[in-house]
């Protein structure tokens, strides 16, 4: 079975400083797709960050950057510089070339607090 | 353009009433996603359509049902609900086949009353 635990159901960070949330899969798979989504109070779930399995470089996003660690199935996203605005739920979600319909596995989310 | 629209952005219902909510996307993808969502929770998925065929249907009571009528619109029509499906209903699009990057909508705040 496939499965994404994120162990961190909740974190806070101070404004400007830098955190990482943590994500481990489990799959049999070689070929699939990573992914952070973002999901802020007004509750739109907003794609952060995509990461292609076959990839060995990390994905970036301006402040945002995975360290994917394929061997150990390790997707963690670092935010640099946190702003107000990046208060959210994240979720890890991974999908599969055999998935049925491209279904997405997510985890239970860890909930990001940033304070002033 | 990555836009997925869905109206209403809130609904609330009663147990008898029949309601449907939409979803569009003009993005030329071919997959199209419901998922519901409970606070705190991750999006469980309901149903997936490819290529405007039924391609999963994640054992979701008969009380919903999904229509794609063309390959930008997907609907999700209600009836009979239990306050329980009271949720938050996200649409999703993705180019098919998988795996890709799932675009999500604004969702609807569903009531039951």
């Amino acid at each position: 079975a496939q499965t994404v635990t994120q162990s961190q159901p909740e974190m806070s960070v101070q404004e400007a400083e830098t955190v990482t949330l943590s994500c481990t899969y489990d799959t049999s798979e070689n070929n699939y797709y990573l992914f952070w989504y973002k999901q802020p109070p007004s509750r739109q779930m907003i794609l952060v960050i995509r990461q292609e399995a076959y990839k060995q470089q990390n994905a970036t996003e301006n402040r945002f950057s995975v360290n994917f660690q394929k061997a150990a199935k390790s997707f963690s996203l670092k935010i640099s510089d946190s702003q107000l605005g990046d208060t959210a739920m994240y979720f890890c979600a991974f999908t599969a070339l055999y998935n049925q319909g491209g279904k997405l596995i997510f985890g239970q989310g860890t909930e990001l607090s940033v304070k002033p | 353009d990555t836009e997925v629209t869905q109206t209403p952005k809130h609904l609330v219902m009663g147990m008898t009433n029949k309601k449907s909510l939409k979803c569009e996307q003009h993005m030329g993808h071919r997959a199209m996603y419901w998922y519901k969502q409970k606070a705190k929770k991750p999006p469980e998925l309901m149903f997936v359509y490819s290529y405007e065929k039924l391609s999963i249907n994640e054992s979701v009571p008969s009380r919903f049902s999904p229509e794609c009528p063309n390959s930008s619109l997907l609907n999700l029509h209600l009836h009979a609900l239990q306050p329980e499906d009271s949720a938050l209903y996200l649409c999703a699009s993705s180019q098919a086949p998988p795996p890709d990057t799932q675009y999500f909508g604004p969702g609807t705040r569903l009531t039951v009353l």
